[in-house]
């Protein structure tokens, strides 16, 4: 089953609009990650952020984490058509065999137009 | 720095068969994990192997099985296939456990 889970669901915008993308999840977590998908493709890691941070910057990418709500938010400004992908957030589920497996919400998928 | 390779990129069997999907992580990552990606499903976990040891398992059946070598580079096995074993089969490789690199994936289509 999975912990994280994005919305929106899918999100249309154009050229140099922000897009922003939350995820919410269940149990109390150590890390949360993005990734980013391209049609059919593997995932591109994009940024990790520990539980005890309540945000980090990567180029245009801004990622909020809010503990207490139990949810995580990117935010990526002025979008390019590039950046037409899937987006997924991965927690880092339960400990279990001396490691953590990333569990992956269902994605938000993105459409920039130019 | 090579990535994570992932062969077959795709593959089509015929139900009841078997198939052996390959993975050769970066050199130096001895976490290997498998997920499979399904649009009705997600990304579900299938399982992850650490020196030639399996780790972890997903909620998959036995028909599903996998192995590490001692290079670290993973197989995973499905047996007796069914339609709904049609997948994109992603492979990710870690140092330590936390940031997963992913490779292209099989896409798996069963006829």
């Amino acid at each position: 089953s999975q912990q994280g889970e994005e919305d929106p669901q899918a999100l249309s915008i154009q050229e140099g609009e922000n897009a922003t993308m939350n995820c919410s999840y269940k149990t109390s977590i150590n890390n949360l990650q993005w990734y980013r998908q391209n049609s059919g493709r593997g995932l591109v890691h994009l940024i990790l952020i520990r539980s005890n941070e309540r945000e980090k910057h990567s180029g245009r990418l801004r990622v909020t984490l809010d503990t207490s709500k139990k949810s995580s938010s990117l935010l990526i400004t002025a979008s390019r058509a590039a950046d037409t992908a899937s987006y997924f957030c991965a927690t880092d589920g339960l400990p279990s065999g001396g490691s953590y497996i990333p569990t992956f919400g269902r994605g938000t998928s993105l459409i920039v137009h130019p | 720095k090579a990535g994570v390779t992932q062969t077959p990129r795709y593959l089509i069997k015929t139900r009841g068969q078997q198939v052996t999907l390959s993975c050769s992580p970066i050199s130096g990552h001895r976490s290997v994990s498998w997920y499979q990606q399904t649009p009705g499903q997600g990304l579900q976990f299938l399982f992850e192997y650490f020196s030639e040891t399996q780790r972890n398992k997903g909620n998959f059946p036995g028909r599903f099985s996998g192995r590490q070598f001692s290079n670290s580079r993973s197989e995973m096995n499905v047996s007796t296939l069914e339609l709904g074993d049609s997948a994109l089969y992603l492979c990710a490789s870690s140092l330590v456990g936390v940031e997963a690199f992913f490779g292209q994936g099989t896409r798996l289509t069963v006829v």
